[in-house]
């Protein structure tokens, strides 16, 4: 069965400092991993597509890695308005066209 | 910019009412899209479309029907609603199959 684990499930972190939220994927065949932010009350705002291990895209303070079993979001030097829940999406060839999400990392940024 | 639209954006409903969600969108799109999210289960698919006229089930399409009659409009209907449907509904869309879904704020839906 196809899954995607995301973790930890929810961090704190101080203004400045930097973490990584990590997501494990278990997959037939994977042809896409996409990170999407989520505000509350909003829905979730694509930020990365990764299509194949060894892959890397950055946008501002975050940073996104794959391997063949997992992805990473760095964040460098957060600030209070990163704050937001992470979430974290495969597409799998047996899946056809639709995504499966992890349940999402809560991402807290204290000034 | 409006991407992905829909409405209404907060409902209330009474056990066996029905009712439709509406989403639009304005990027010419193939691919449409309802996911439900309930809290510590994630984003789960319901339905969704490859083209206009087209629709297919998804992870948890029961209880629920769509359409697509128009290329920018995905449907999703509830005939006889249950307080298991309670949920936060997201229609979205993508060009393709494996390109980014772009996503609507979301429906808030009660059923009481």
């Amino acid at each position: 069965e196809d899954q995607v684990t995301q973790s930890p499930e929810a961090l704190r972190l101080q203004e400045g400092e930097s973490s990584s939220l990590n997501c494990s994927y278990t997959v037939s065949g994977l042809r896409g991993l996409f990170w999407y932010r989520q505000d509350p009350g909003k829905g979730p705002e694509f930020l990365f597509t990764l299509y194949s291990a060894g892959e890397e895209k950055e946008k501002e303070r975050l940073k996104a890695t794959l391997t063949k079993k997992e992805s990473f979001l760095h964040i460098t030097a957060p600030k209070p308005e990163d704050s937001a829940t992470y979430l974290c999406a495969v597409q799998a060839d047996q899946a056809g066209t639709a995504l499966i999400f992890g349940k999402g990392t809560t991402l807290s940024v204290s000034s | 910019n409006a991407g992905v639209t829909q409405t209404p954006k907060f409902r209330v409903l009474k056990t066996g009412q029905s009712m439709t969600l509406l989403c639009a969108q304005d990027m010419n799109h193939e691919y449409m899209y309802w996911y439900r999210q309930d809290p510590g289960m994630g984003l789960r698919l319901i339905h969704y479309s490859v083209g206009e006229g087209t629709t297919a089930k998804g992870e948890v399409p029961d209880g629920y029907n769509v359409s697509r009659l128009k290329k920018q409009n995905f449907l999703l209907g509830l005939e006889s609603a249950a307080p298991s449907q309670t949920s936060v509904y997201f229609c979205a869309s993508s060009s393709r199959a494996n390109q980014p879904q772009h996503f609507g704020d979301g429906t808030r839906l009660s059923i009481l």
